[in-house]
Parts: C-alpha cells; structure tokens; sequence
C-alpha cells in the first residue's frame, strides 16, 4: 500500500529565499509522481508532473526532483514570493490504481 | 477552456436524503476519480474510472456509489448521506492513469 509523506509540515521563510520541500513514498513502483499548489478553500493546482522514467521536471521558478530508488522526490522554488504562500501536496499514483497523496506542507512567505 | 466542473459547489442536505454531485469535463480524458479532504486526514481517493463502463474502489469508497455512462461525466452518488460524509469534494481527470491530473473547484457539503 503507497504511502506519502511530506516533511515540513509547515515552512515560514521570508521573502527572497530558496526553498526546498520534500516527498518520500513508500512504493518504488511509482508510476509518476505529482505536485499540486492549494490556497485555502480552493481547488488544486497541479504545478509539476514527473513520470517514473523522468528525474526532475522545471517549470519557471519551480524544480521538483524524482529518485525512485530512495522514494523522494523534492520540490525547489527559488526566490520566494508571498504569492507563493500556500499549501503544497504531493501525490504518486502506481500503474492503473489509485492516487495517493501527501498532507501537505503549509507554506508562508514574509514580505 | 479546458476544465473540470462540479455542481453543486455548495451543498447543505440531511441525513439520508439522497443526492448526486456531477462531474463533468471537457478535455476527453479517459481517467476521471473523486476525492474527499478532511482536516487532519488530507486528500482519501473514492472511486475513479479508467474509462466508461470501468469503476474500481479507491480508498474510501464505503457510503458512495459512482457511475461512467459518458466519457465525459462521472457523478458521485450518496444513497443514504450521513454526517461522517461532510467533508470537501474534488473531481478529478487526466489523460489515462499516467497522465497530468486536472482537479475540479470542489464541492463542500455538509449534512447534518
């Protein structure tokens, strides 16, 4: 059974900083594994999606990385925004099954 | 716009009156699922569907019932609401299981 967990919990940064935030699953059969941005009371936003055969997908000012072997994958944002305040959730889906996510990492960015 | 919908996005019913929250999305995906998210518990998966005519369990599937008669709608169905059922919804679909999932805005419904 996938298992996901994301570590911190919660991250408070001022503005400016790189940061990173982190995924680990338990399943190494992995079929891709998802980032999603969530504001409150809101939807989610998918940010990133890595298949099992990728390493790191980019998008802008976000970098998330996938190592299959160890079970992790990271999400980088450079130069943080108070924009970029907001719930970050990762999930991992196995060929034909279900989704799994993460709880989420609350993240605040100080002007 | 290529988009998930959900309706209704607000939802207040009683226990045991039967409803349905439709789902519907307009990018052809064969993959569509639901989820609920709930303090302290995050994201559980339903039900999702591979394609029409194709459901399997998710996480939580107890209490709902789902159905894939069109490509493009899945509808969640509560036949008995209860209260433990009060909780976030969120539809979901993407290009087959390996595909980018697109989420719906959510419905919130509470059932007292």
């Amino acid at each position: 059974k996938q298992e996901v967990t994301q570590i911190p919990a919660a991250l408070s940064v001022p503005e400016g900083e790189n940061l990173v935030l982190n995924c680990s699953f338990t399943d190494s059969a992995i079929y891709n594994l998802q980032w999603f941005r969530q504001d409150p009371g809101k939807g989610l936003t998918s940010l990133l999606l890595i298949q099992s055969s990728q390493r790191e997908q980019t998008s802008g000012r976000l970098n998330a990385s996938l190592d299959k072997s160890s079970g992790r994958s990271t999400l980088y944002i450079a130069a943080s925004q108070p924009g970029d305040s907001a719930t970050y959730l990762c999930a991992g889906r196995r060929p034909g099954s279900d989704m799994r996510f993460g709880a989420g990492t609350r993240l605040t960015v100080k002007p | 716009e290529a988009q998930v919908t959900q309706n209704p996005r607000y939802l207040i019913t009683v226990t045991g009156k039967k409803l349905t929250v439709t789902c519907s999305q307009n990018m052809n995906h064969e993959y569509m699922s639901w989820y609920r998210q709930d303090p302290g518990l995050g994201l559980r998966q339903i039900y999702y569907s591979m394609n029409v005519e194709v459901t399997d369990k998710g996480d939580v599937p107890e209490g709902y019932k789902v159905s894939r008669k069109e490509k493009r709608n899945f509808p969640l169905i509560l036949e008995s609401p209860s209260p433990n059922q009060t909780s976030l919804y969120f539809c979901a679909s993407s290009f087959g299981a390996e595909g980018e999932q697109y989420f719906g805005p959510g419905t919130r419904l509470t059932v007292t």
